[in-house]
């Protein structure tokens, strides 16, 4: 069974940072491309990045800059490395393996929830 | 970038109904359209990839339809679980973009 963790939320201050991570199990994690995408409360969905399993990556203008997206196949993890957070970051990030054919995301973690306030 | 626009915001459906959603793109996106439901508190889950095709799992009361820049999710015979949030996302080009989500409620 596939199965995705997320961890490392948790409450920083604007201009902060944080790396989430995305302990991956249950499929051949090196071969698929996988992706973050975030909801902020009471809000829709969001994509903030992709990386493919050959390494490029893909980010939202919202966090291009800021935001850096990882893989690390030894250990089956995905991160995401967030700095120059803003209030407007909060939200639940969910990692999620993404499909080579429909490009659709399935399945998604139960997400960590970031919390940017002073 | 593209932009994904669901009608309705929120339909109002009873048990046994079927509801349509539809879901435009701003520019043409070929077939790369996934469809995801998600229920208060859960992750989203995956409905329908590549337009039409339904994702192994999934009730085949859940259908998928179009190309280009017009799709619809139809929920034929509502069931009292599929009351929730549904969302379309194009799989065409970055950045990925979501629709704004549908509300299926009682």
């Amino acid at each position: 069974e596939v199965q995705l963790l997320e961890s490392g939320g948790g409450l920083e201050q604007p201009g902060g940072s944080l790396r989430l991570s995305c302990a991956a199990s249950g499929f051949t994690f090196s071969s698929d491309a996988m992706s973050w995408v975030r909801q902020a409360p009471g809000k829709g969905l969001e994509w903030v990045s992709l990386i493919f399993a050959g390494g490029s990556t893909y980010y939202a203008d919202s966090v291009k800059g800021r935001f850096t997206v990882s893989r690390d196949n030894s250990k089956n993890t995905l991160y995401l490395e967030m700095s120059s957070l803003r209030v407007e970051d909060t939200a639940i990030y969910y990692c999620a393996k993404t499909m080579d054919y429909g490009g659709g995301f399935d399945p998604w973690g139960q997400g960590t929830l970031v919390t940017v306030s002073s | 970038d593209i932009q994904m626009t669901q009608s309705p915001s929120s339909v109002s459906a009873s048990v046994g109904d079927s509801v349509t959603i539809t879901c435009r793109a701003s520019r043409g996106i070929s077939g790369w359209l996934a469809w995801y439901q998600q229920k208060p508190g859960t992750a989203p889950k995956l409905l329908i990839y590549a337009a039409s095709s339904l994702q192994s799992g999934v009730p085949s009361r859940f259908s998928g339809s179009g190309s280009g820049t017009d799709f619809t999710l139809t929920i034929s015979s509502l069931q009292p679980e599929d009351f929730a949030t549904y969302y379309c996302q194009q799989a065409s080009s970055f950045p990925r973009t979501f629709g704004q989500g549908t509300r299926v409620e009682l």
